[in-house]
């Protein structure tokens, strides 16, 4: 079936720490793959999204590149601002409709 | 251009009431997602409609569950005699129609809160 595993947190990094969330998934074919993200008090919001292997998305600092030959879709950014602290889903989109989502990483960014 | 709302925001509930939320989706937007999302677990789709037509149905979406999206537009999502077990965010998401080479990412509203006592 499709799936999708995170990186268990929470996570709690200082300030312009190195940030890496891993994401795996489990699915037949080319899924299509995403990062949400979820802002205390507010609804999920994409953060990035790649379509085929090799492609990287990027959005405000984070990146994630397709790793088809690993079934991977790692998050990554290079400092972390407090305006980072956030839950993060790593989710898939097969052909169809439906979205699979991993369970979330809360992360959380001291100063 | 407005995002997707959903009313009410929050719900408190006595065990074996009927609540029902509704969802306006973007406008133009023809799919429409009803998700639900427990404490530290990730959205778990429940139904998904394209335009009026209920097309997936999630195992998750028991009997006691009824999805409507009459005219395309809005929908509801009501559940009947509701049981502590359904306290979640109950999302709901919508998506421009497919088109080549769109990812067909969803957006997502502020979801409803329900707790059934």
């Amino acid at each position: 079936g499709n799936s999708v595993t995170q990186m268990e947190g929470p996570v709690t990094l200082s300030e312009e720490a190195f940030l890496t969330i891993n994401c795996t998934y489990t699915a037949t074919g080319y899924p299509s793959l995403f990062w949400y993200v979820q802002y205390p008090g507010e609804g999920l919001q994409l953060l990035l999204k790649a379509t085929k292997a090799d492609d990287k998305g990027s959005n405000k600092g984070f990146e994630a590149t397709y790793r088809k030959e690993t079934t991977s879709f790692h998050l990554e950014k290079g400092s972390v601002q407090v305006s980072d602290s956030a839950v993060y889903f790593c989710a898939l989109r097969k052909a169809g409709n439906q979205f699979y989502f991993g369970t979330g990483t809360s992360l959380t960014v001291i100063p | 251009d407005t995002g997707v709302s959903q009313d009410p925001r929050h719900k408190i509930t006595k065990r074996g009431q009927n609540v029902t939320f509704r969802c306006d989706p973007i406008s133009e937007h023809n799919r429409l997602y009803w998700y639900r999302q427990t404490l530290g677990q990730g959205p778990e789709f429940l139904t998904y409609f394209q335009n009026e037509a209920q097309l997936e149905k999630s195992r998750l979406l028991s009997d006691r569950f009824s999805a409507e999206r009459p005219k395309g537009s809005f929908s509801t999502l009501e559940i009947q005699r509701t049981e502590q077990g359904d306290s979640a965010m109950y999302l709901c998401a919508s998506s421009p129609p497919f088109r080549q080479g769109a990812t067909g990412e969803l957006f997502f509203g502020e979801g409803s809160r329900l707790t059934v006592l």
